[in-house]
């Protein structure tokens, strides 16, 4: 089961850039990462995934090392809205499926 | 935008009643699944089903049932429903087949359950 750890709440002021990091030590060699938004009462939507290096698109930018080990979503100048609590996944290689795990709590604050 | 679609969106229910939660989507994908979420808490599978008459399973045991007669619907069922089954049911799909290694998920609005 490729299992995710990421921190539980993270705090920050509007303006401010957020990096939450992921570490995913026993991800599989094809599997790439994808990160989630959910605020409450929604269903999560998806924001950004990779496989290598890093990819942006007009919401965030995840950076993924070589090792692919861990990897960081980026997301810039961050407003109130962006108060949600954020996913990182991998595949669950067993059943092919992702697997939530708590994810992080972000509070963006005036 | 995803085209999935869950009706109810709430339902208040007293026990011992039987309910079906409905989930449509409308992009031929062939993965679907079914989520619990209560506030504030982690997402829990609870079934998952890879496409016409398949259907798994998840995490977390429920005694739900789900059924897959038709590729674009997946609909839940509770037999008799409890109150400790008073949760957010989320539904979703993916086509895997979009990218190997990968699995979007696309969610729906989802179902707040209530049973007194």
């Amino acid at each position: 089961l490729a299992k995710t750890t990421q921190p539980i709440s993270m705090d920050s002021y509007e303006g401010q850039e957020v990096n939450i990091t992921c570490s995913h030590n026993n991800i599989a060699t094809n599997d790439y990462i994808t990160w989630y938004q959910q605020f409450p009462s929604q269903g999560p939507r998806f924001i950004i995934q990779g496989y290598k290096t890093k990819v942006t698109n007009e919401v965030a930018s995840l950076f993924i090392p070589a090792d692919r080990k861990s990897s960081t979503l980026s997301l810039p100048r961050v407003s109130l809205s962006d108060t949600a609590v954020y996913y990182c996944l991998v595949m669950d290689t067993g059943r092919r499926a992702l697997t939530f795990g708590s994810g992080t709590r972000l509070q963006v604050q005036p | 935008e995803a085209d999935i679609y869950q009706t109810p969106r709430y339902l208040v229910i007293g026990t011992g009643k039987k309910i079906t939660l409905e989930c449509s989507q409308t992009m031929g994908h062939d993965k679907m699944y079914w989520y619990q979420q209560d506030p504030g808490m982690e997402l829990h599978l609870i079934h998952y089903s890879y496409g016409v008459n398949s259907t798994e399973k998840g995490d977390l045991s429920s005694e739900s049932t789900v059924s897959r007669i038709r590729t674009e619907h997946f609909p839940l069922t509770l037999e008799s429903a409890r109150p400790s089954h008073t949760s957010q049911y989320l539904c979703a799909s993916s086509d895997p087949t979009s990218l190997k290694g990968a699995d979007t998920q696309y969610f729906g609005p989802g179902t707040r359950l209530t049973v007194l």
